[in-house]
C-alpha cells in the first residue's frame, strides 16, 4: 500500500524558534501533497496544497511567510513554521495525493507541534 | 455558513446496532465525496469514497449521495467497539478549483460503539 512518512512526530521548542515537518511518500511518487492544521476537537483544516517544482497555493487566511512550504521532489514536502509562536501549537499533518489515483489522498501520522 | 458541517455527537449506539452519520455541504458543484475515520492523536484513515447518488456498500459500510439535497451519509452496520472513532466527512469543492485531492473537512462525528 501507498505509505506517507511524517517526520518528526511531536517537537516541543521555544516560542520565536523555526520547525521543519517533513512528508515523505515511500513506495509512490506523490504529484500533490497537503498540508493541514488540526486543533483539538476541531477539523482538519486546508492550509495550502504543494505541488512538485512550484510554489505552494495557501489556502485564505494562512500566513504564506510564516508557513513555508518546500515541495523539492516528487516524494518530499516540507513545511517550516518560522518563528513560533504559542499559538501555532497544533497537530500538522500532510497527505499526499499518488499519481493516476484520482482522489485518493495518503496522510501522514502527523506532528504535534507544542511551542512553549 | 459552513462549507461541511457534520453533527458533532457524540453518537453512541450499542454493539451490532447500525450507526449513522450525516454530512451536508454547501458547494453543489461538488463532485466527490470522502468519509474517513480518526482516531484520537491518529492521522485520518480512508475508508469511503463516492462519486455519484445513490449507494455504495464496502462490507459493513455503506455511503449514500444525494447530491440534490446537498446530503451524504455513512451507515455502519453490525457496529464493534473498535469502530469507536470520529469520523470525518470531507468534499473536494468545485468552486474552490479542480485540484484534485483539494478536500476541505467537516468537524467530525464521534462514534463511541459499547458492548
Amino acid at each position: 500500500g501507498a505509505v506517507v512518512s511524517q517526520h518528526p512526530s511531536w517537537v516541543i521548542c521555544k516560542s520565536g524558534t523555526s520547525v521543519k515537518i517533513e512528508c515523505r511518500s515511500l513506495d509512490f511518487q506523490a504529484t500533490t501533497m497537503f498540508w493541514y492544521r488540526q486543533f483539538p476537537k476541531q477539523s482538519l483544516m486546508l492550509m495550502a496544497t504543494s505541488n512538485e517544482g512550484s510554489k505552494a497555493t495557501y489556502e485564505q487566511g494562512v500566513e504564506k511567510d510564516k508557513f513555508l512550504i518546500n515541495h523539492a521532489s516528487l516524494t518530499l514536502s516540507t513545511l517550516t513554521v518560522t518563528s513560533a509562536h504559542p499559538e501555532d501549537s497544533s497537530f500538522y499533518i500532510c497527505s499526499a495525493r499518488r499519481q493516476g489515483a484520482y482522489e485518493k489522498l495518503f496522510f501522514g501520522s502527523g506532528t504535534q507541534l507544542s511551542v512553549l | 455558513q459552513k462549507e461541511v458541517e457534520q453533527n458533532s455527537g457524540p453518537l453512541s449506539v450499542p454493539e451490532g446496532a447500525i450507526a449513522s452519520l450525516n454530512c451536508t455541504y454547501s458547494d453543489r458543484g461538488s463532485q466527490s465525496f470522502f468519509w474517513y475515520r480518526q482516531y484520537s492523536g491518529k492521522s485520518p484513515e480512508l475508508i469511503m469514497f463516492i462519486y455519484s447518488n445513490g449507494d455504495k456498500e464496502d462490507g459493513r459500510f455503506t455511503a449514500q449521495l444525494n447530491k440534490a439535497s446537498q446530503y451524504v451519509s455513512l451507515l455502519i452496520r453490525d457496529s464493534q467497539p473498535s469502530d469507536s472513532a470520529t469520523y470525518l466527512c470531507a468534499v473536494n469543492m468545485a468552486h474552490r478549483g479542480s485540484t484534485l485531492g483539494r478536500l476541505y473537512f467537516g468537524r467530525g462525528t464521534q462514534l463511541t460503539v459499547w458492548p
